[in-house]
């Protein structure tokens, strides 16, 4: 069974203190691994796709990097501005045929200024 | 601008009260989608349309319907809602060709309640 698992459940930082979130995952033919950010009352946004082991992607100041087992979301420097909840979501290929995500608890960060 | 919007945005209802959540999506997109999201347990699909008149169940359709009969729009439909439906609901679409970017465009969210 496809799974994605997320840690920390929160994080807390002070503005400008770097740190990673991490996603784990089990899935079925990896076709490609997401990030989104939600707000509070509001829907996910998305920010990354990886697609495989070694990929790389940065936006200001968040990267994403990808394992054959995990994700992790580098925050370099955060500002308050980047508190949010961050959401890790994989899609498998074996009976996927409707490109579902698999999404996994989130991790819920604060950034103190 | 292109946005998926959902209504309603908030609802009480009561046991056994059909009740329908309406999407509508502004991107001509042909893939469109429902989540539902609950805490300890993250989004979840509930059902998807890879084009109008084409509907298929997710991993949790039990007490749900849907229907596409226009590509803008992909309502969810709740028969006899029960108190187990109590959650947030989320539309997304996305355009048939790139499903696999998983660039999904979420709406704003339907919180629903079921006394």
């Amino acid at each position: 069974e496809d799974q994605v698992t997320q840690s920390p459940e929160a994080l807390r930082l002070q503005e400008g203190e770097s740190s990673s979130l991490n996603c784990s995952y089990t899935v079925s033919g990896l076709r490609g691994l997401f990030w989104y950010r939600q707000d509070p009352g509001k829907g996910p946004e998305f920010l990354f796709t990886l697609y495989s082991a070694g990929e790389e992607k940065e936006k200001e100041r968040l990267k994403a990097t990808l394992t054959k087992k995990e994700s992790f979301l580098h925050i370099t420097a955060p500002k308050p501005e980047d508190s949010a909840t961050y959401l890790c979501a994989v899609q498998g290929s074996v009976y996927n045929q409707g490109g579902k995500l698999i999404f996994g608890q989130g991790t819920e960060l604060s950034v103190k200024p | 601008e292109a946005q998926v919007t959902q209504n309603p945005r908030y609802l009480i209802t009561v046991t056994g009260k059909k009740l329908t959540v309406t999407c509508s999506q502004n991107m001509n997109h042909e893939y469109m989608s429902w989540y539902r999201q609950d805490p300890g347990l993250g989004l979840r699909q509930i059902y998807y349309s890879m084009n109008v008149e084409v509907t298929d169940k997710g991993d949790v359709p039990e007490g749900y319907k849907v229907s596409r009969k226009e590509k803008r729009n992909f309502p969810l439909i709740l028969e006899s809602p029960s108190p187990n439906q109590t959650s947030l609901y989320f539309c997304a679409s996305i355009s048939s060709g790139r499903v696999r970017t998983g660039e999904l465009f979420f709406g704003e969210g339907s919180r629903l309640t079921v006394l």
